[in-house]
């Protein structure tokens, strides 16, 4: 199974809204809304910000929001915050019932 | 609260077989899903393998030929063997719960492989 794509690097200013996307297949994102979103800061663990394409867990800033489009799946934060620099990691469930994750996007906040 | 912790060696030499097991504190494991992921230095995360209670197992297709996960519920535990470990190995490695999403992780714990 191949990696889902996601860009290198994004930035933005603090205040700015970014979005990150997460590029699948119909056997991936596409074919089911099983698509997650993690956060991970250098040295520590993921957090999970978004499950099931766009619902939050309990704690999640309400910044963080998810969509999906076809084989794409989105990540939008708004009103960026310099906390918010971290890498992020899209993850699909598939048509094997595997996982799969993207190969991660690192967030800059100008 | 939800807690789970990675355990074993830090340094296994290639070849040989990587065993880490993962004890979950705060909920049974009689219930939901199980995985283990990596994350080699620099690198980002790979899925490796996820089992229900039950015993329903899946596998990373590029990783199933070595590896196997198992659970004993009645130490609220699960395991990961990973055999004939290369330096491709090296990783962070962490147990997970799926539940929405993969929801609560452990802290990981590097495993390195080198003679």
């Amino acid at each position: 199974q191949s990696a889902l794509t996601q860009p290198a690097s994004v930035s933005g200013s603090p205040g700015q809204s970014i979005t990150i996307s997460c590029t699948g297949t119909s056997n991936d994102v596409g074919g089911y809304n099983y698509v997650s979103w993690y956060q991970q800061y250098p040295g520590k663990a993921p957090k999970l910000m978004i499950f099931d394409v766009s619902k939050r867990p309990s704690g999640v800033s309400d910044r963080f929001s998810g969509s999906k489009s076809g084989n794409t799946a989105s990540l939008t934060i708004s009103g960026l915050q310099a906390e918010d620099e971290a890498d992020y990691y899209c993850a699909s469930h598939t048509s094997s019932s595997t996982v799969i994750f993207g190969g991660g996007t690192k967030l800059t906040a100008l | 609260q939800v807690q789970l912790q990675e355990s074993g060696p830090g340094l296994v030499k290639p070849s040989e077989t990587l065993s880490l097991t993962c004890t979950v504190s705060g909920v049974s494991i009689r219930s939901n899903y199980w995985s283990w992921l990596r994350q080699p230095p620099g690198k980002g995360l790979e899925w490796i393998t996820y089992i229900s209670y039950s015993g329903n197992t899946n596998y990373n297709p590029s990783l199933k030929s070595r590896v196997t996960i198992s659970i004993d519920t009645s130490k609220n535990q699960f395991s990961l063997k990973l055999t004939s470990v290369t330096a491709a190995d090296t990783a962070v490695y962490y147990c997970a719960r799926i539940y929405s999403g993969i929801d609560h992780w452990g802290q990981g714990t590097l495993v390195t492989v080198s003679s």
